[in-house]
């Protein structure tokens, strides 16, 4: 199968502070990258789409201007979660995609503690 | 909007029984997808569903793309200590790239 990976695998910040998440294709071309968010003991929420070279689409109730997403490259997503709280402490999780077969491949995760 | 409901919630089971789960939608999907979720780690892909009816295996795993396309089924044979974890299914929102996930399923398997 095709290889998502995540970085970092966990992060504890300061409230107030910026962190960055990045998420890559390892072995395939992703044009369309998907994050999602998991709370302790819940299923996984999809935040928004980042599409290469276009702006990211968000599921509602998602606010674009906290949580920035840069589709740079066909390889690299980010996700830039802006001014943390403590609410942002959360499980975030990127995938890609094959086309071709619809399957859907996930990155290893990213904890996120906001203090 | 589209919701998929999976049951059991969780269960307990004896190492080497088998062990049935389900996922259900009010609405038809074309691809069902079923994941395992270690604790802390992203899902791993099990397997991989196309069309109504198919039946696929992946070592003691079988899945099923069910009939009116509203479900699918997950069969694990002879449980062992490691089919511990919490089994999603997943289907692309309608008309879209976009997959939601199931409410999940957590198995607890006992030596």
């Amino acid at each position: 199968g095709a290889v998502v990976s995540q970085h970092p695998s966990w992060v504890i910040c300061k409230s107030g502070t910026s962190v960055k998440i990045e998420c890559r294709s390892l072995d395939f071309q992703a044009t369309t990258m998907f994050w999602y968010r998991q709370f302790p003991k819940q299923s996984l929420m999809l935040m928004a789409t980042s599409n290469e070279g276009s702006k990211a689409t968000y599921e509602q109730g998602v606010e674009k201007d906290k949580f920035l997403i840069n589709h740079a490259s066909l390889t690299l997503s980010t996700l830039t979660v802006t001014s943390a709280h403590p609410e942002d402490s959360s499980f975030y999780i990127c995938s890609a995609g094959l086309l071709n077969t619809g399957e859907l491949f996930f990155g290893e995760g990213s904890r996120l503690t906001v203090l | 909007g589209q919701q998929l409901n999976q049951s059991p919630q969780s269960m307990f089971i004896q190492e080497g029984e088998d062990v049935s789960m389900n996922c259900t939608s009010s609405s038809i999907f074309n691809t069902w997808l079923w994941y395992k979720q270690d604790p802390g780690e992203g899902p791993v892909l099990l397997i991989a569903l196309y069309k109504a009816g198919e039946l696929t295996s992946n070592g003691r795993l079988t899945a099923q793309f069910g009939i009116t396309r509203k479900d699918s089924f997950l069969n694990i044979s002879a449980s062992i200590p490691s089919d511990v974890g919490i089994y999603f299914c997943a289907g692309p929102s309608s008309g879209t790239y976009k997959y939601i996930f199931g409410t999940g399923t957590r198995l607890k398997v006992l030596a």
